[in-house]
């Protein structure tokens, strides 16, 4: 029954060569997150999108895109992978962060190799 | 835009001790605190959280603390066991308001039987 479906668990991809990672949720959460997380440090927010509404975090390269068609779905899109762009892939939702009883749920990540 | 600070990075201890893991954040506003456990390959997922209308909250083996005036909280497992092992990170957040968590760095915990 997992709420916060990652596609796919493992990506290896060429340096340069588009690729698309997935997400999917059965929650019917509001906010939709993608966040980076590289070997030993915290995930670190990309951008997240609140309905339809994409907010981009200040220091998100441009390498990195996002497109949310509805609520189920949401994808990050890497123009150009570059070798330092190898990392574990988190996305996430929750509700309305405006809300009290908001809890951040997590896929369980594409791990994204760069070759 | 808020800043948390974790320590320490690292932390062993012997079955049966207790851990404290120690965060503080940068902005007043923030009023919402979860911690996250994240065990190898997996992902994070809520162990506990406090809003800022308590001080301290706990669950079983597990107890957050929240100074607000020092804007800093703090993680309490006691009783550790060898399945405690993993990383766990703390974050802020603004409920009531918006936006969105921000992460500390992360404290791997390594529970030795």
């Amino acid at each position: 029954d997992a709420m916060v479906i990652q596609n796919p668990r493992y990506q290896v991809t060429q340096f340069g060569k588009p690729v698309t990672l997935s997400c999917s949720q059965t929650l019917n959460h509001n906010v939709m997150y993608w966040y980076q997380q590289k070997s030993s440090q915290a995930p670190k927010l990309l951008f997240h999108y609140y309905d339809k509404d994409f907010n981009n975090e200040a220091d998100t390269p441009d390498n990195f895109q996002s497109r949310r068609p509805n609520t189920s779905f949401c994808f990050l899109d890497i123009r150009s992978p570059g070798l330092g762009d190898a990392a574990m892939y988190l996305c996430a939702t929750s509700r309305d962060p405006g809300r009290w009883d908001t809890e951040a749920f997590f896929g369980q990540g594409t791990r994204l190799t760069v070759v | 835009g808020e800043n948390v600070e974790q320590h320490p990075s690292t932390l062993s201890v012997q079955e049966g001790d207790s851990a404290v893991i120690k965060c503080t954040y940068s902005d007043s506003a923030s009023n919402y605190f979860p911690w996250y456990k994240q065990e190898l390959g997996k992902r994070p997922q809520l162990i506990i959280d406090i809003r800022s209308n308590v001080g301290e909250k706990k669950d079983q083996r597990i107890a957050v603390t929240l100074n607000k005036t020092a804007k800093h909280f703090s993680l309490h497992i006691t009783e550790t066991q060898p399945e405690d092992s993993a990383v766990y990170f703390c974050a802020a957040s603004t409920l009531g308001g918006y936006s969105t968590l921000t992460f500390g760095k992360g404290t791997m915990l390594l529970v030795s039987p």
